[in-house]
């Protein structure tokens, strides 16, 4: 059974531009969310999609939006980078939004120069 | 707002060594309370799920426990290869989010 696939795994990008980021979840789950982790502050929220909406959003800025297709496959963009943008971005995904744990993938390290 | 803290930050055993991570947690309605490990450069992975006080689930050398307002995790004659970080999790009154501790830091040395 294939996991969760994140892609790229490794991002280098300059101050100002945007990136887009994927994920694959596990077949059949249908909630997949995203969170940023840094050495400072640890796992952070910043989304959860289900069924193609967003049923919860983290306290950042409007810079992060996300997006969910489909087939649950999703993707998160972030404009303007800035320096502290630097993180390991995860997806998780889960068969249900209720009282179930992720299934993470192995994050894509997006550093910003 | 949901809130979760892990002790120690960091935890140094001797392969055989006994010893329990803590994870206070404050939570309005808690959904679910969950343990994961993480190896360095990979996501966390989920060990456990605890649902309400009093509970307890095993695996192999690690027994995880809930009580109101915290939960252990307790690690039996701990091997080298149980080094990882550990996180915890609760899932409160907003389904579809969990918050997570900043993790313990768990190295057992041969």
């Amino acid at each position: 059974k294939a996991g969760v696939t994140q892609t790229p795994r490794y991002l280098i990008k300059t101050r100002g531009q945007q990136v887009t980021l994927s994920c694959s979840p596990i077949s059949g789950h249908r909630s997949v969310s995203w969170y940023q982790q840094t050495p400072g502050q640890g796992l952070q929220f910043l989304f959860e999609y289900f069924s193609e909406t967003q049923r919860n959003k983290g306290n950042f800025p409007g810079r992060f939006s996300g997006r969910q297709f489909s087939n649950s496959r999703s993707e998160m963009n972030v404009s303007t980078l800035e320096l502290g943008d630097s993180a390991l971005y995860l997806c998780a995904s889960s068969l249900s939004r209720d009282r179930t744990g992720y299934t993470f993938g192995s994050g894509t390290r997006l550093t910003v120069v | 707002e949901d809130q979760v803290t892990q002790s120690p930050e960091a935890l140094r055993l001797q392969e055989g060594e006994s010893s329990s991570l803590n994870c206070s947690y404050t939570v309005s309605g808690l959904r679910g309370l969950f343990w994961y490990r993480q190896d360095p450069g990979k996501g966390p992975e989920f060990l456990f799920t605890l649902y309400s006080a009093g509970e307890e689930k095993e695996k192999e050398r690690l027994k995880a426990t809930l009580t109101k307002k915290e939960s252990f995790l307790h690690i039996t004659a701990p091997k080298p290869e149980d080094s990882a970080t550990y996180l915890c999790a609760v899932q409160g009154s907003n389904a579809g989010k969990s918050t997570f501790g900043d993790g313990t830091t768990l190295t057992v040395k041969p």
